[in-house]
């Protein structure tokens, strides 16, 4: 069965370091986001794009944060530099259609010291 | 803007029903999404009501009524394994917008 797939599982960085998470989305979904999870809420949409082009990013905090998605395949999510408040879940999932169902990766969970 | 509610935390006891219930404020509705992730695991999807009524998955179901901005989902004959946060999820013009969760936690 097709997944999402994301690294690292867990990353432990300290504050003002820069770090990268990584999503492969199931082949052949067009759309994909980036979802940041504080432990104890829901899932927050931080970006999201359509092939390569974004959709929706209203919600990424630009000056630290950045994400891409060159070939339209898969995306990466950078944070320069990480602060304490970024510790939380990052989550990565893909849908055939957008706003349509979506299969989430395992996530990416972050801690900042 | 959007805002969803939901309870916070639900508690029952194995074999028994339990709702929970969602409503929503937002602007370009199309439907809403329940998710379910067990603690550590990611948000896997149940159901999606994108007209008014019940949409009947095995044990879960799931209603939406539009004109009162409110869904819920009725899970059934409870198991253990049901223990864990579930999501409502408003989908607006291409894309979803999560709720905080109800946590349910099912006892023997």
């Amino acid at each position: 069965e097709a997944e999402v797939a994301q690294s690292p599982r867990y990353k432990i960085t300290e504050k003002s370091q820069a770090v990268a998470f990584w999503c492969d989305p199931i082949s052949g979904h067009a759309t994909l986001y980036w979802y940041r999870q504080i432990l104890g809420q829901g899932p927050e949409l931080l970006v999201q794009f359509q092939d390569e082009s974004v959709v929706d990013d209203s919600q990424l905090p630009k000056d630290r944060f950045s994400a891409e998605r060159l070939k339209g395949v898969d995306s990466t999510l950078k944070i320069q530099p990480a602060e304490l408040g970024d510790s939380a879940m990052y989550l990565c999932a893909s849908s055939p259609l957008a706003g349509g169902e979506l299969f989430f990766g395992e996530g990416s969970r972050l801690t900042v010291l | 803007g959007q805002s969803l509610e939901q309870p916070s935390e639900v508690t029952a006891v194995e074999g028994a029903i339990v709702q929970i219930n969602c409503t929503y404020q937002t602007s370009g509705f199309y439907g809403l999404s329940w998710y379910q992730q067990h603690d550590g695991g990611a948000p896997t999807f149940l159901s999606y009501n994108g007209l008014d009524g019940l949409e009947e998955t095995g044990r879960f179901s799931s209603f939406l009524s539009r004109s009162d901005s409110y869904g819920y989902l009725l899970l059934q004959e409870l198991q253990m394994k049901d223990s864990a946060s579930y999501f409502c999820a408003v989908r607006g013009y291409n894309k979803l917008i999560f709720g905080a969760g109800t946590r349910l936690a099912v006892h023997p």
